[in-house]
């Protein structure tokens, strides 16, 4: 069974900080996206990164998968209130079909 | 584009009765997944369609759940009977290539009480 664990779990901070939330898993992902769900709705897909080390932003977010394509990490920079939810990450497995395997999430609030 | 429909968005019923979540997808897409979220756990799958073939349904949690996809549009996913276990959000979600990110619906809250 592939696990993906997503750290913190809850994040609190002030309007301006930056921030790292982590996805770690001991198995290989052939793809791994992130997703951002708000109260009463689904998972918005973020971004998808699909090579070893691949570095992609959107504005002030930055997503890296790692070498090894077992982890990767959300960096916003300069955080906003806006920027409040929930951040989903989940890996599609190398011989799992297309299923996806989810982490927990981290409920990031950003205070004015 | 409209994006995927699931209906009711929310749910009561009790133990032991009948419940028929739908779930509209994009139109023209041919892979449909439904995931689900319990209290407290992380998003779940539950199985993939291809238009109308069950591609996987390895995440299907016992035979009180049934889903179907007549047609290769919408889906129905009933729980009968339903179990207070079975209590949590359904996701339904498309795509119209394998792999690349999916576009999920606004789920359905399903309590059993």
């Amino acid at each position: 069974t592939q696990l993906l664990e997503q750290s913190p779990q809850f994040l609190s901070i002030q309007e301006g900080e930056n921030l790292t939330v982590y996805c770690n898993s001991s198995s290989v992902f052939s793809s791994l996206q992130w997703y951002r769900q708000e109260p009463g709705e689904g998972p918005v897909l973020l971004v998808t990164v699909v090579t070893g080390g691949e570095v992609k932003k959107l504005k002030r977010l930055t997503f890296q998968f790692g070498d090894a394509r077992k982890d990767s990490s959300l960096h916003i920079t300069a955080a906003q209130p806006g920027d409040t939810g929930l951040y989903l990450c989940a890996g599609e497995g190398e011989t799992s079909g297309s299923r996806l395997t989810f982490g927990e999430g981290t409920q990031l609030t950003v205070n004015p | 584009e409209a994006g995927v429909t699931q209906f009711p968005s929310h749910s009561v019923i009790e133990k032991g009765q009948t419940v028929t979540l739908r779930c509209d997808p994009i139109s023209g897409h041919d892979n449909l997944y439904w995931y689900r979220r319990v209290m407290g756990k992380e998003i779940k799958f539950l199985l993939h369609f291809v238009k109308e073939s069950k591609q996987d349904e390895s995440g299907m949690p016992n035979n009180r759940f049934l889903a179907e996809r007549t047609g290769g549009t919408y889906s129905t996913l009933k729980v009968q009977p339903a179990e207070l276990e079975d209590s949590g959000v359904y996701f339904c979600a498309s795509s119209h290539v394998r792999g690349v990110g999916y576009t999920f619906g606004s789920g359905t809250r399903l309590t059993v009480v």
